[in-house]
């Protein structure tokens, strides 16, 4: 039983571009939660998904980030004209239900240059 | 808005010896987690607390939740140089009565000397 995959596990993006990060829950999970964790810090609650439901974004930036969990594929979060401030390791986690215990995928290191 | 502490954020210790990381948050919640990661790695699960009272070991590493003081400790038992890592708490918001995603501490960078 694969765990929680994310891809890719390191990305360089110049100030401006686009990143796209994927996420895979584990089989039979539903949720999935996205997480960003600066240097030396703890991880932060971005956002909570389901199929092709967002039921909380209250951790997301106002502006150029933005997530979606379609119903075939995968979740994915969209961080648009990155700056260097976006620099972080991004984590996915799933659970089968709400209020269950969540699995971490191995994060995705975006660097912004 | 719910609030995670830790403390120390800093801890360097001796091989052999006793500790204890203590985990502090500010509004009534039944789940409390405990991660470890180490460098450049993702969150390893220790422990899942879910009641008051609940107490967990595994290994030189126990946990415990105390949910009327909103205080959870792991407890470092003759501790080894394997268990240098970071260590997070986590406390679940909707058990808190707000979102469903996890509220973590600062993290415990732990060093372990021989």
């Amino acid at each position: 039983n694969a765990g929680v995959m994310q891809n890719p596990r390191h990305l360089v993006r110049r100030r401006g571009q686009e990143a796209r990060l994927r996420c895979s829950p584990m089989k039979g999970h539903s949720h999935v939660y996205w997480y960003r964790q600066l240097p030396e810090e703890g991880l932060k609650f971005m956002v909570y998904l389901q199929k092709e439901n967002i039921i909380d974004e209250s951790g997301m930036p106002k502006e150029r980030f933005s997530a979606e969990f379609p119903k075939e594929g995968p979740s994915i979060l969209r961080i648009q004209q990155v700056v260097r401030g976006d620099s972080a390791a991004y984590f996915c986690a799933s659970s089968p239900g709400t209020s269950d215990e969540q699995y971490f995928g191995p994060g995705t290191r975006l660097t912004v240059t | 808005e719910l609030k995670v502490e830790q403390n120390p954020l800093f801890l360097s210790m001796q091989e052999g010896k006793n500790y204890t990381i203590y985990c502090n948050y500010s509004t009534t919640s039944d789940r409390l987690y405990w991660y470890r990661q180490d460098p450049g790695k993702s969150l390893e699960s220790l422990f899942v607390l879910l009641s008051n009272g609940a107490v967990k070991q595994e290994g030189r590493l126990m946990a415990s939740l105390d949910t009327k003081a909103r205080l959870s400790t792991l407890h470092i038992t003759a501790a080894v140089h394997d268990l240098s890592a970071t260590y997070f708490c986590a406390v679940d918001m909707l058990a808190g009565g707000g979102a469903d995603g996890l509220t973590f501490g600062k993290g415990t960078h732990l060093i372990i000397q021989p």
